[in-house]
Parts: C-alpha cells; sequence; structure tokens
C-alpha cells in the first residue's frame, strides 16, 4: 500500500531502551528520517539515515534500516521522561518528487 | 541554525473570514517549502509544495482556491485559508529544505492552531 506504518503506543520505564519500529513502502527512497513531536509543538528533526546505510548512531539514539524488508527503527538508550512525545518516521519518496511521507506517529510515554 | 518560525502559533477567527499564516527560515535559504495539515492524533498530511517564484503544486483533493499559497522569496511563504470555516480547524505545520545541505533534511516550523468559530 501507501502507508507507512506505525504502532501507535509504546510505554517504558525511565532508564530503559525503546524502540520504535516502523515500515515503509517504497523501495526507491533515499532518506529516511525520524521526528519528535511535542504537545503542540512543530517536528524536531532527530535524525536520518541514508537508505544506503543499515545503522546510524548518533549519542542516545539509534537507527537501524532493513531495506530487503523496508523496515525502520529508532533505539533511544537510557529513555529519560523528558523523551516523552510522538516520534514520526518519514520516507522521502525519489519517485515523487521527493516528498515526505510520514507514518502515523507513535506515542513514547515514559514513566519514572 | 536551520530556525523555521511560523507566525501566528494559534489563530481565532470567524467563519467566512481569511486568515494568513506566514513560514520563515531564518538563517537559511529555503528553495522548496511545504504546507501540511494535522488532524488530532493523526499524521502530517502534504497539502503543497512551494518552490520560491512558481506556483505551487497541490496534492490531491486539496483545493487550490481555499489554500491559496505564495512564496515570494527564498525564506518567506505564506497560506492563506479564504473564507474559513469550522471544518478547516486545525494544526497546520510548514517545513523548508536547504539549499547548501543538498536538500537532505527539511527543517519544521512551530505550526499554527487554527480554530474558526
Amino acid at each position: 500500500g501507501e502507508d507507512v506504518e506505525q504502532s501507535l503506543f509504546l510505554s517504558v520505564r525511565e532508564g530503559d531502551s525503546s524502540v520504535i519500529n516502523c515500515t515503509y513502502t517504497d523501495s526507491s527512497s533515499t532518506y529516511l528520517y525520524w521526528y519528535k513531536q511535542e504537545p503542540g509543538a512543530g517536528l524536531q528533526l532527530l535524525t536520518y539515515i541514508f537508505s544506503n546505510m543499515d545503522m546510524k548512531q548518533d549519542q542516545r539514539l539509534t537507527v537501524l534500516l532493513n531495506k530487503k524488508d523496508k523496515h525502520l527503527s529508532l533505539r533511544i538508550a537510557d529513555t529519560q521522561t523528558g523523551d516523552s512525545a510522538i516520534y514520526f518516521c518519514a520516507e522521502r519518496r525519489y519517485n515523487q518528487g521527493g516528498k515526505l511521507i510520514f507514518g502515523q506517529g507513535t506515542e513514547l510515554s515514559v514513566k519514572p | 541554525g536551520a530556525v523555521v518560525s511560523q507566525h501566528p502559533s494559534r489563530v481565532i477567527c470567524k467563519s467566512g473570514t481569511s486568515v494568513k499564516i506566514e513560514c520563515r527560515s531564518l538563517d537559511f535559504q529555503a528553495t522548496t517549502m511545504f504546507w501540511y495539515r494535522q488532524f488530532p492524533k493523526q499524521s502530517l498530511m502534504l497539502m503543497a509544495t512551494s518552490n520560491e517564484g512558481s506556483k505551487a503544486t497541490y496534492e490531491q483533493g486539496v483545493e487550490k482556491d481555499k489554500f491559496l499559497i505564495n512564496h515570494a522569496s527564498l525564506t518567506l511563504s505564506t497560506l492563506t485559508v479564504t473564507s474559513a470555516h469550522p471544518e478547516d480547524s486545525s494544526f497546520y505545520i510548514c517545513s523548508a529544505r536547504m539549499w547548501d545541505r543538498g536538500n537532505t533534511e527539511a527543517f519544521f516550523g512551530q505550526g499554527t492552531r487554527l480554530t474558526v468559530v
């Protein structure tokens, strides 16, 4: 289908790792992104990965890409209460003028 | 760097009036700006793509006469919701793509909450 899919909710305890999963649809997508949205705010770019990479690490964030299965994940190590937000994955569709297609967002809840 | 500013952050207007939302890239030149609409607890829906100096490209199902987009300079794009109705109430977000980073990254404004009464 056309959709980028994410699970809607994830709840973890402070200090644990969080893993947010995403499946995308377009094998021609060149870049895949993770954004964070706090209530009533815009989107903050967290990280992105080029499609010829398998993994990218940036401090507490690790992105894994399985291009064969069109599966993307974001791991947040040592999750903090300040990480509570909605996380969106997005694919940049090369064959559609490079526009971003977003998943429906995963609401991460971090309990103390 | 890479700040995108949207104004206003909140607006309430009467049904039938028009509302203009501004999107500015403060410290970079944006060849392309995007306008999204987000309903509560839902994803972002792309409304249109605007390139500086040319007409915007609207997504299927988006009325171009209702949602007027002007991209007059490399740092400013505006969205005007004309003859607003309560069903136009939503969260509108713009984003801008950086020319000098090979167009890889898109940065978002803080969004505008529009309420039509």
